[in-house]
């Protein structure tokens, strides 16, 4: 199966400050057809998971514009530009390119 | 979109257990639905997928031949059989709408999901 690596896993941040999330995945996630289908995923305390980026930097209806997915290939990015108290929860990253599909560990995203 | 599991609770090691979602809000016949389950404070794990018309079925290895995905597009209804049921399969379990028209492993909606417990 592929694995994908999240990094930190952990992450306290700062109100009002940037936060970012890395996925390394053990092989390249483009699919035959040309996408890659990298996802992240928010799940806040309590509740259940979210999507909110699809196909490496689409972000799902309803999605703040201060979240952004980056990356190619086996490296991928969830920024965050301002962080806000809603924000608070476990990211995580997730492939489609592969079966089966797999997640990464999840990041968790806590304010200082 | 809403998606309602059901069916969860304690059962022992080597039986059966059959979950249900009931799906709104969407044209249920249209898209490829799926399980993914939760592992109390761990992480997510994609279990199945079925495809829109109940024709194509798809599991991770670790639950192919315990576990039965079905469909009743008639009752906008998603079901998972469960069977030789083990301790690591204890989970939190997740229905969520998939692609339309395709088994993609790729899902925008989660249900709220329902906790399985196999203990003795």
């Amino acid at each position: 199966d592929v694995v994908l690596t999240q990094s930190p896993l952990s992450l306290p941040v700062t109100l009002g400050q940037p936060a970012s999330i890395s996925c390394r995945s053990s092989q390249s996630l483009v699919y035959s057809d040309g996408n890659t289908y990298l996802n992240w995923f928010q799940q806040r305390p309590g509740q259940s998971p979210r999507r909110i980026i699809y196909y490496v930097s689409r972000r799902d209806s309803g999605v703040p514009d201060r979240f952004s997915g980056s990356g190619s290939g086996t490296d991928f990015t969830l920024q965050i530009s301002r962080v806000e108290a809603e924000d608070v929860g476990v990211y995580y990253c997730m492939q489609g390119s592969h079966w089966p599909g797999t997640f990464g560990q999840g990041t968790k995203v806590e304010i200082k | 979109v809403q998606l309602v599991e059901s069916g969860g609770g304690l059962v022992q090691p080597g039986m059966s257990l059959r979950l249900s979602c009931a799906a709104s809000g969407f044209t249920f016949n249209n898209y490829g639905m799926h399980w993914v389950r939760q592992v109390p404070d761990k992480g997510l794990e994609w279990l199945t997928v079925i495809s829109f018309d109940g024709q194509k079925k798809y599991y991770r290895d670790s639950v192919k031949g315990r576990f039965t995905i079905s469909r009743d597009n008639s009752k906008n209804m998603l079901f998972l059989e469960m069977s030789s049921l083990r301790t690591d399969d204890t989970a939190t379990y997740y229905c969520a709408k998939g692609v339309k028209l395709a088994t993609s492993i790729n899902f925008d909606s989660w249900g709220l999901g329902t906790l399985v417990t196999v203990s003795s």
